[in-house]
């Protein structure tokens, strides 16, 4: 069984602070995706990242997989209430988003 | 992406029955699954919904606890069956959209059993 850790698991910081997110495990996956969901919706796809060290920036979201492709981060610059939310990595080991293991989630409160 | 509606949002159930939830997508996808969520957790996949057979479960769901129907390439369904208080949770659908390896996710059923 692939797993795949999450920390932290909450997290509240004040507007205009800078967080991290980490996704771990112990085994390799093909792509990694980050999701981010809001109270009463579905997850929402945020990012894919694919080859191993690559880094994306989404505006004030950067993402990188590290270069085993066993893990992940997620950099938050000058957060936002806006980002309030649960945030999700989610492994595919299939190679087509098809067998996706997703993490334990981080619950992110930003206070104005 | 791909749009995807589920119904009911919400139910509040009374132990031992059953609730079928929907699921429509609004444009062809090749796989489709059905995940379960407890608020402000992970997501557990139930099992993968194949068109025109059984559906493949992961372990620790059953078909008689779950039975999945997905009758064409853009609806399916999800039975909770003989539900206890246990079963209370967010049912989630998504779908992969033909040709981008992405899953599009429904905005969840958020089942309550008393």
């Amino acid at each position: 069984t692939q797993l795949l850790e999450q920390s932290p698991q909450f997290l509240s910081i004040q507007e205009g602070e800078n967080l991290t997110v980490y996704c771990n495990s112990s085994s390799v996956f093909s792509s990694l995706q980050w999701y981010r969901q809001e109270p009463g919706e579905g997850p929402v796809l945020l990012v894919t990242v694919v080859t191993g060290g690559e880094v994306k920036k989404l505006k004030r979201l950067t993402f990188q997989f590290g270069d085993a492709r066993k893990d992940s981060s997620l950099h938050i610059t000058a957060a936002q209430p806006g980002d309030t939310g649960l945030y999700l990595c989610a492994g595919d080991s299939s190679g087509s988003a098809r067998q996706l293991t997703f993490g334990s989630g981080t619950q992110l409160t930003v206070l104005p | 992406s791909a749009v995807i509606s589920q119904k009911p949002s919400r139910d509040i159930c009374q132990r031992g029955t059953s609730l079928t939830i929907q699921c429509q997508v609004d444009s062809q996808v090749t796989m489709m699954f059905w995940y379960r969520q407890q608020p402000g957790q992970s997501l557990t996949l139930i099992a993968t919904a194949n068109q025109g057979s059984e559906a493949t479960y992961e372990s620790g769901f059953v078909i008689d606890k779950f039975p999945i129907s997905r009758p064409n390439l853009t609806f399916s369904t999800l039975t909770v069956s003989n539900m206890s208080p246990e079963d209370s949770s967010i049912y989630l659908c998504s779908a992969d959209r033909r040709g981008t390896d992405t899953q599009y996710f429904g905005p969840g059923t958020r089942l309550t059993v008393l």
